[in-house]
């Protein structure tokens, strides 16, 4: 059974920062690994998906990074922004059509 | 573009009462289209998908089904609300047959039973 963890549970950063989130998963046979973005109250906000056989994915300040064979992602945000201030979500698709989500890490940035 | 539209927002029903949110997208054909829940301190959990009309697969038995009557309509029901079936409920679409599958969701329905 598929199984992601996100580490840290919540961070807070002062504005400027370059950060990074972490996300691991127990089985390295998945199909891609998608970052969403949350609001307090609100949808999810895809930010970047990565396929399985791809290292890594880039969108203006933020780079998503996989490792497969160890079951790991990065998300790295440059130069933060209290705007940035939001819970990150990772999650992995395996054969079905299910993604299975981490809990999250809640990001303050404070100006 | 693709949008997708969730009602209603906010949702307070008494236990024992009947439930239906309704999910919509705009600007595709032939979606995948899921129900997931989010509730306090647990990660998002995937209750139905649907691959097409009438097509509906369900990930967790509960006391909630889904259909979905149109291409693009995809609907949440419950005959009987109980307690643990508040939280937050997203819907989400992805393009079928594509490669890269990308999930994208709606604005979601806050559910609050009493």
């Amino acid at each position: 059974k598929q199984e992601v963890t996100q580490i840290p549970a919540a961070l807070s950063v002062p504005e400027g920062e370059n950060l990074v989130l972490n996300c691991s998963f127990t089985d390295s046979a998945i199909y891609n690994l998608q970052w969403f973005r949350q609001d307090p109250g609100k949808g999810l906000t895809s930010l970047l998906l990565i396929q399985s056989s791809q290292r890594e994915q880039t969108s203006g300040r933020l780079n998503a990074s996989l490792d497969k064979s160890s079951g790991r992602s990065t998300l790295y945000i440059a130069a933060s922004q209290p705007g940035d201030s939001a819970t990150y979500l990772c999650a992995v698709k395996g054969g079905s059509e299910k993604l299975v989500f981490g809990k999250g890490t809640k990001l303050t940035v404070n100006p | 573009s693709q949008t997708i539209h969730q009602w209603p927002a906010t949702l307070v029903q008494p236990v024992g009462s009947p439930l239906s949110l309704e999910c919509t997208v705009e600007g595709t054909s032939n979606p995948n289209l899921y129900w997931y829940r989010q509730a306090a301190g647990r990660g998002l959990q995937l209750l139905f998908y649907s691959v097409g009309i009438g097509q509906i697969s369900s990930e967790v038995p509960q006391n909630l089904s889904a259909s979905r009557p149109q291409d693009r309509q995809f609907i949440l029901s419950s005959k009987k609300l109980l307690l643990s079936d508040s939280g937050f409920y997203l819907c989400a679409w992805s393009l079928r047959g594509s490669t890269y599958n990308e999930q994208f969701f709606g604005p979601g329905t806050r559910l609050t039973v009493l």
